[in-house]
């Protein structure tokens, strides 16, 4: 079984929602002390942090993308979910969800990540 | 202008030591953990260092990591053929709230 697995469209309209999920094997627990997070890489370039969230409500967006992102959890699914309005070409990238053990401040770093999943924002 | 700077490439023979150098500034290393990431061609990001200097189980002593002020150095001693990957370190950032990798070093094994 994949720890976590990325799903959702590969193709997304410029303008539109990118919407992804990220399916967690074994679910959720309020005592695992993970934050559960996005994080994409341009093609040929560098990682960039997309956000968190904490399983007892703590969120946390990278300034940069706050005004159209939006993580949440659905604990009944076992399953996080990324949403980016207004995309744009600038989005096309590959998006992994993640788990980080503890937190970026104090934890043991994202000790898992999902394959990955290629969006392209393209008419 | 990246927050957390890296150099582009460096490049050693199988044996040899490197050092990637991680520079920051007081809002994020100087005051915040450092992790190292290691990327495999074509695979997702795995975790070599968190907590400045502390190796996952599983991550060769061949790797480590320390931190002095707001640089941070990922040092790969006895290089590997396996060890040819991009290497991100990443750290907290109390000015911008919010997780930032460095701008990534590509290892290469001549």
């Amino acid at each position: 079984q994949v720890p976590l697995q990325e799903s959702g469209p590969g193709l997304v309209k410029p303008s539109q929602t990118l919407s992804l999920t990220c399916t967690v094997s074994g679910g959720f627990s309020r005592r695992g002390g993970y934050y559960w997070s996005w994080v994409r890489q341009l093609p040929g370039k560098g990682l960039e942090w997309i956000g968190y969230i904490y399983y007892g409500g703590n969120i946390r967006y990278n300034p940069s993308l706050q005004s159209r992102v939006t993580i949440a959890i659905d604990a009944s699914k076992s399953q996080f979910s990324l949403r980016l309005s207004s995309a744009t070409a600038a989005d096309t990238a590959v998006y992994y969800c993640v788990r980080d053990s503890g937190g970026p401040l104090l934890g043991k770093g994202m000790d898992v990540w999902g394959q990955g999943t290629t969006v392209t924002v393209s008419s | 202008q990246p927050v957390l700077t890296q150099p582009p490439s460096t490049s050693g023979t199988p044996g040899q030591s490197v050092t990637i150098s991680c520079s920051g500034s007081s809002s994020n290393i100087a005051n915040n953990n450092v992790y190292w990431y290691q990327q495999l061609p074509g695979t997702a990001p795995k975790v070599l260092i968190y907590r400045n200097n502390q190796r996952p189980s599983g991550v060769p002593d061949r790797f480590s990591g320390s931190k002095s002020g707001t640089s941070a150095s990922l040092a790969i001693r006895g290089l590997r053929s396996e060890d040819e990957a991009d290497y991100y370190c990443a750290s907290w950032d109390d000015s911008l709230s919010g997780l930032v990798f460095g701008t990534g070093t590509k290892v290469s094994v001549l």
